[in-house]
């Protein structure tokens, strides 16, 4: 069956511009998970959507970043004003159940110019 | 909050060689703790681990869990070039708990022929 989508694949953007980055999670997976990771890092938790639960945004840097979730499947990932510390690879995840093993999509690769 | 710690951060060896990573954490309780790779993309899931001293086999791949001192361990035997990556681990939050799952930094694993 189809796993993670994530869209655009890779994004080059000018510094200040906003950019939208996309997520279509497997089909009824209740949990959405956004990571960014940058060159030679480890994960960084950016935001959690579990079923019709407010979100958990506490590892949103600042307030240049946004995300929603409509109706309990796709999910798009918003930059305002971006900068060039925003650069790296946001990798989407979604999880049959909270506690479960993720399933990740392949990324989306954000670079600032 | 929660700490998962990944040893070592790099590591480098021989095809045939048998490779140890290892993950502690620092977690009240979790269900589950979970072993991925990572190429060049999406990380891939390896191993669900929720029972101490039951290990999870797959081919040259093993994973045990010590829930009492707190870490597991993802072993690798007869190391192949395919094997290099990054190898995660996270472990998820219990029922009923509004944590999300934390993830180590990794270990970079690189074999060479």
């Amino acid at each position: 069956g189809a796993g993670v989508s994530q869209s655009p694949s890779n994004k080059v953007t000018e510094k200040g511009k906003d950019v939208e980055l996309r997520c279509d999670p497997i089909s009824g997976h209740t949990a959405l998970y956004w990571y960014r990771q940058s060159l030679g890092q480890g994960l960084e938790f950016l935001i959690y959507f579990q079923g019709n639960s407010a979100p958990d945004k506490s590892g949103l840097p600042s307030d240049r970043f946004s995300a929603e979730r409509t109706g309990g499947s796709v999910s798009t990932l918003t930059i305002q004003r971006t900068q060039q510390e925003d650069s790296a690879v946001y990798l989407c995840a979604s999880s049959l159940q909270f506690f479960g093993s993720l399933d990740f999509g392949d990324g989306t690769r954000l670079s600032i110019l | 909050e929660d700490k998962v710690v990944q040893s070592p951060l790099s590591l480098v060896v021989h095809e045939g060689d048998t490779v140890t990573l290892n993950c502690s954490y620092e977690v009240t309780n979790f269900r589950s703790l979970l072993w991925y790779k990572q190429e060049k993309k999406a990380p891939t899931f390896l191993f669900m681990l929720t029972s101490s001293g039951i290990e999870k086999k797959s081919g040259r791949l093993s994973s045990i869990l010590d829930k009492k001192e707190l870490f597991s361990i993802l072993n690798i035997t007869a190391t192949q070039t395919g094997d290099s990556a990054v190898y995660l681990c996270a472990v998820t939050p219990p029922s009923g708990s509004a944590r999300q799952l934390t993830f180590g930094s990794g270990t970079q694993l690189t074999v060479l022929p």
